[in-house]
């Protein structure tokens, strides 16, 4: 049985750059969660995903928008990339809304130049 | 405006001993409360978890304490090994309002085990 999946594992682009990150979340699981880490932090919430519909976002410019599509996968866009954007994105998937015991991908480590 | 905060950046522990990692939050929304151990080039891996109704939840080498009237919660580890080696994250959600759905996370602990 195959975890949360992330693609790519690594990623460097210029500033002013559009990124897409993807993730395919465990067996089983309808919700997918996005989150970003910075460099000695703790993962911070971007936006949750069921239903193929945004259903909780947190403080993150409009820059980052993310899609689900029907067989639960979901890709996270980041346009107009800045120096701060560098940072590790998390994918965590889950079965329903509400249930936060989340599986985690290993993560895309984005770098911005 | 750092909801939970772990205020420990490292601890170092040797093997058999125990290990106690804090932490501490400030919504009183949050209802439930996970730790997640986080290796190097990995995700974060759930570890244990705690419901705002109980105040102790163990599981194996591994227990957490919730302190309510305190907000602050706390993971043991007996007896720690050197594969405990990790970063360690406090999160917390809550099962309605603004945080229903999300993790919040705190900074993180670095936990070395030493043979």
């Amino acid at each position: 049985d195959a975890g949360v999946t992330q693609s790519p594992t690594h990623l460097i682009k210029t500033r002013g750059q559009q990124v897409t990150l993807r993730c395919s979340p465990k067996s089983g699981h309808d919700t997918v969660s996005w989150y970003q880490q910075a460099l000695g932090q703790g993962p911070q919430f971007i936006f949750q995903y069921y239903e193929e519909e945004e259903r909780q976002r947190g403080n993150f410019p409009d820059r980052f928008s993310g899609h689900q599509f029907p067989n639960y996968s979901s890709e996270l866009n980041v346009n107009a990339l800045l120096l701060g954007d560098s940072a590790l994105y998390l994918c965590a998937s889950s079965f329903g809304v509400g249930n936060t015991e989340a599986f985690f991908g290993q993560g895309t480590r984005l770098t911005v130049v | 405006d750092q909801q939970v905060k772990q205020n420990s950046p490292s601890l170092s522990v040797q093997e058999g001993r125990i290990s106690i990692l804090n932490c501490d939050y400030t919504n009183s929304m949050f209802d439930y409360f996970l730790w997640y151990k986080k290796y190097p080039a990995e995700g974060p891996t759930f570890l244990i978890s705690i419901s705002s109704i109980k105040d102790k939840n163990e599981d194996g080498r591994f227990t957490v304490f919730l302190n309510k009237s305190a907000k602050h919660l706390s993971l043991h580890i007996v007896p720690s090994q050197p594969g405990d080696s990790a970063v360690y994250f406090c999160a917390a959600s809550s099962a309605g309002g603004t945080s229903y759905g999300k993790l919040t996370f705190g900074q993180g602990t670095i936990l070395t085990v030493h043979p």
